[in-house]
């Protein structure tokens, strides 16, 4: 198994222009996960989907950020527009259940904003 | 409200020394607990998990885990550091929902 894809590995951009972060979970896995890494904040949980459907989105941080889910192998999120304290590692992570217990994390793509 | 405590933002031991990285959890009832590590440039990967059954857990590259109901403590350790060792640990728990709850992570320095 190829585990979970992110791409773009690397994202540097100006701020105002819009950012998209791909990711393909696990094939079989129904849940999908996006958190964002910072020294200053951690690991947040930004957007969580079941079975395709966005259940809780409570930690994205304003309506600068979207993500979707249009099926069971492909999300993504977008930053429209972008500004530098976006400037972060934004991981994707996927499990095989809602009530399971591993996430299996993608390499991250980190994003520069300018 | 829950939440997962690692003490310590940095440990650093010699090469060859035990290991020990602490973490406390805050939840009204039982967990499933993890740890995970994140080497440089990496996501985070599995290193252990405890669900049910045997409190003392073990993992991958020689760490284990103890469960300590009582103590609401799931530290990590491994009896002999390797160079190899050194990347940031994150301990980890969810209540049977959606959501896994975090450490703000340790890094781990291991000294040659």
């Amino acid at each position: 198994d190829a585990g979970v894809i992110q791409s773009p590995r690397h994202e540097v951009t100006e701020m105002g222009q819009e950012v998209t972060l791909r990711c393909k979970p696990i094939s079989g896995h129904n849940s999908l996960f996006w958190y964002r890494q910072t020294m200053m904040r951690g690991l947040e949980l930004l957007i969580y989907f079941n079975n395709n459907v966005p259940i809780d989105d409570s930690g994205m941080p304003e309506d600068r950020f979207s993500a979707k889910m249009p099926n069971a192998s492909f999300s993504t999120l977008k930053i429209q527009p972008s500004e530098p304290r976006d400037s972060a590692v934004y991981f994707c992570a996927s499990t095989p259940g809602q009530y399971t217990d591993t996430q299996y994390f993608g390499p991250g793509t980190r994003l520069t904003v300018l | 409200a829950q939440s997962v405590t690692q003490l310590g933002s940095h440990v650093s031991v010699s090469e060859g020394a035990l290991v020990l990285l602490r973490c406390n959890y805050s939840s009204s009832v039982p967990p499933y607990l993890f740890w995970y590590v994140q080497y440089p440039n990496q996501g985070l990967q599995l290193l252990l998990k405890y669900t049910t059954g045997a409190t003392l857990v073990k993992g991958i590259n020689g760490f284990e885990a103890e469960f300590k109901k009582s103590e609401t403590s799931f530290h990590l350790t491994k009896p002999s550091a390797h160079m190899s060792d050194a990347a940031e640990y994150f301990c980890a728990y969810h209540t049977g929902g959606f959501k896994t709850i975090f450490g703000a992570g340790t890094r781990l320095f291991v000294k040659a």
